[in-house]
């Protein structure tokens, strides 16, 4: 297996750009989860996912932010319009909710890493 | 709600010394543990995990973390520590039979020195 994969793995824009990141969850898992990784804050939850369905998106900053997943295979988030204060890495994990939930292993991507000037 | 404190954002050490990594937890419910490792530009990747039963568990690359339910600690240990083990190491909490939201510390960056 390839892997959570994450696109793109640098980007650097302007104040006021759109911003779009996109990750490729394993294959079989069910849940997905969009974190962001600051000096300042640590590692904050932004949105996760359950079967494709936003169950939490309570750690989402702002309207600006905004995420996605049309399918079990393919999920987004996208900042608009960026603010110099969104630079960050942006991670995404995915694992597979079984009974036992709340147990389940995060198998996190590379990491997108986003600079706004 | 949960939270995670790791008391010590930088720990540096000599290499072949013995190393802990403390983290104390906050739930009002059983919980789930995680410990988790980041090595330079790349995503955190499984240390080890707590569920249930015995409370010191074993994990890759020769650490172990113990469970302390007085304390609420789940502190980190390795008795002997290489050059390569220099990483972040982030400690997660979970609720048990909640949400899968995995709820992390601000790490600790550790540092082998030769």
């Amino acid at each position: 297996d390839a892997g959570v994969i994450q696109s793109p793995r640098h980007e650097v824009t302007e104040m006021g750009q759109e911003v779009t990141l996109r990750c490729k969850p394993i294959s079989g898992h069910n849940s997905l989860f969009w974190y962001r990784q600051t000096m300042m804050r640590g590692l904050e939850l932004l949105i996760y996912f359950n079967n494709n369905v936003p169950i939490d998106d309570s750690g989402m900053p702002e309207d600006r932010f905004s995420a996605k997943m049309p399918n079990a295979s393919f999920s987004t988030l996208k900042i608009q319009p960026s603010e110099p204060r969104d630079s960050a890495v942006y991670f995404c994990a995915s694992s597979y909710e079984g009974f036992q939930s709340g147990a389940n292993v995060l198998t996190f991507g590379a990491g997108s890493r986003l600079t706004v000037l | 709600a949960q939270s995670v404190t790791q008391l010590d954002s930088q720990v540096p050490v000599f290499e072949e010394a013995p190393v802990e990594l403390r983290c104390n937890y906050s739930s009002s419910v059983s919980v789930y543990l995680f410990w988790y490792v980041q090595y330079p530009n790349q995503g955190l990747q499984l240390l080890l995990k707590y569920l249930s039963g015995s409370t010191l568990v074993k994990g890759i690359n020769g650490f172990e973390a113990e469970f302390n339910k007085s304390q609420t600690s789940f502190h980190l240990r390795k008795p002997s520590v290489h050059i390569s083990d220099t990483a972040e190491y982030f400690c997660a909490v979970s609720d048990q039979g909640g949400s899968e939201k995995l709820v992390f510390g601000k790490g600790t960056k550790l540092t082998v020195n030769p």
